[in-house]
């Protein structure tokens, strides 16, 4: 059973315009979650994380949103750039009392941002 | 400073050959992590070291698998007997646990393994 799920296996996006990438989580226990950019033949990228005391986080034009009592989080890009097509992965972990867990990982949303 | 980095790129092994995936964590990084994917899905955990301890190995799924990191730094996958399922990508990825609840992970580029 998954843990972390990404319901859409792509998007395609107008470039300029916003890109919004979804995943929900089944784990209360989860306290941490990333997201992962990845271009073929390329290990994934750390891109954005947030804790689970928080419910946005904001970096530059990508800004993670955590609703918790819905188990899901979203990645905004805006504007949308032709270089921010790629996979995007959703990650979870549990960490427990600072002992580092392993993450947890959706299947991934391939966006394409058409110029 | 330089990422995390993996050896051999590719490597391709006939069935029931023995192979060695190598990675070399950020200097400094006290956690290691090493994970398969599977075409199509994302990565799935293995092992996790913190220095040289191997703190969790739920994630191995036969005992063919084995990981070391003798000394806390660079860290080793053998894959023994490969079978065709163990065709995947190997990353691994390592972190630097700062203790101010920040636990990003980076990874390296993996390593495909083919077995044919």
């Amino acid at each position: 059973d998954q843990q972390v799920k990404q319901n859409s296996p792509s998007l395609s996006v107008q470039e300029g315009r916003i890109s919004i990438l979804n995943c929900d989580y089944t784990n209360s226990m989860f306290d941490y979650f990333l997201w992962y950019k990845k271009y073929p033949a390329e290990g994934p990228t750390f891109l954005i994380s947030i804790s689970s005391i928080k419910d946005k986080n904001e970096d530059g034009r990508f800004t993670v949103f955590l609703n918790k009592s819905a188990k899901h989080l979203s990645l905004h890009i805006v504007p949308s750039q032709p270089g921010d097509s790629a996979v995007y992965f959703c990650a979870a972990s549990a960490n427990y009392g600072g002992s580092q867990g392993n993450l947890i990982f959706g299947k991934g949303t391939k966006l394409s941002v058409k110029p | 400073g330089a990422g995390v980095s993996q050896s051999p790129r590719y490597k391709v092994a006939k069935r029931g050959q023995d192979v060695a995936l190598r990675c070399d964590p950020i200097s400094g990084h006290v956690s290691l992590f090493w994970y398969q994917q599977a075409l199509g899905q994302g990565p799935e955990f293995l092992t996790y070291f913190q220095n040289e301890a191997q703190l969790d190995k739920s994630g191995l799924p036969s005992d063919r698998f084995f990981a070391e990191r003798p000394e806390g730094s660079v860290s080793t996958l053998k894959i023994q007997r490969t079978q065709q399922e163990d065709s995947a990508v190997y990353l691994c990825a390592s972190s630097s646990q700062s203790g101010t609840g920040s636990y990003e992970q980076y990874f390296g580029p993996g390593t495909r393994l083919t077995v044919t």
